[in-house]
């Protein structure tokens, strides 16, 4: 069955360290997104791309960046982590136009 | 600034009570509004869109009904399996794919 997965479920990093979130997905999807999910505030849109080589800024894209050189995957970078970063990250895909399919989500600790 | 929001923030029913949560929305033109179920340590599932006002949708106990306005998901006769935080999410005019999410409702339904 196609699906969506997040690597590493969970991850614990220091401050200043780079760390970069996997998704990967195996429904052809063209549209990826990055979202952060906090206490108080619900689900926030950090980056998203609607292709190969497409990417764009979501309402909290500092100190993120993604890349995006297949359909399938779209991975995050945080590039030098902060406390303010400690979340947890959602992966989505969607076709054109249609309702978006959520991975499992990365619980991202940073001390 | 396109905005989501869902009452009541958190919601106690005992089973068979029927309810209904509130998602009201303020957005540029809707494009289709969107209801997920989240259950605690996983990613968002997706439940209903609708499209147009005095759309109605139905899945099991759930059923979704949107106004210009806003929405609602009315749970009838809610079993404890139905406990889970719901989100609402809007889609906006020009083109973007985003969605403009509410923080949820945690809904707890009692044997």
């Amino acid at each position: 069955d196609a699906e969506i997965t997040q690597s590493p479920r969970h991850k614990i990093t220091e401050t200043g360290r780079q760390v970069t979130l996997a998704c990967h997905q195996t429904w052809n999807h063209n549209n990826m997104f990055w979202y952060r999910q906090d206490l108080g505030h619900g689900l926030r849109l950090i980056h998203y791309s609607y292709g190969v080589q497409d990417t764009n800024k979501g309402e909290v894209s500092d100190g993120y960046s993604v890349s995006r050189s297949n359909t399938e995957d779209l991975p995050l970078t945080l590039e030098s982590a902060a406390s303010s970063q400690t979340s947890v990250y959602f992966c989505a895909s969607s076709p054109h136009g249609n309702e978006q399919f959520f991975g499992p989500g990365t619980r991202l600790t940073v001390l | 600034e396109d905005q989501v929001t869902q009452s009541p923030e958190a919601l106690r029913l005992q089973e068979g009570e029927s309810s209904s949560l509130n998602c009201s929305y303020t957005v540029s033109g809707l494009r289709g509004l969107f209801w997920y179920r989240q259950d605690p340590g996983k990613g968002p599932e997706f439940l209903f869109t609708l499209y147009s006002a005095g759309e109605e949708k139905e899945k099991e106990r759930l059923k979704a009904t949107l106004t210009k306005k806003e929405s609602f998901l009315h749970i009838t006769a809610p079993k404890p399996e139905d406990s889970a935080t719901y989100l609402c999410a809007a889609k906006t005019q020009g083109g973007s794919e985003k969605l403009v999410f509410g923080k949820g409702t945690k809904l707890t339904v009692n044997p």
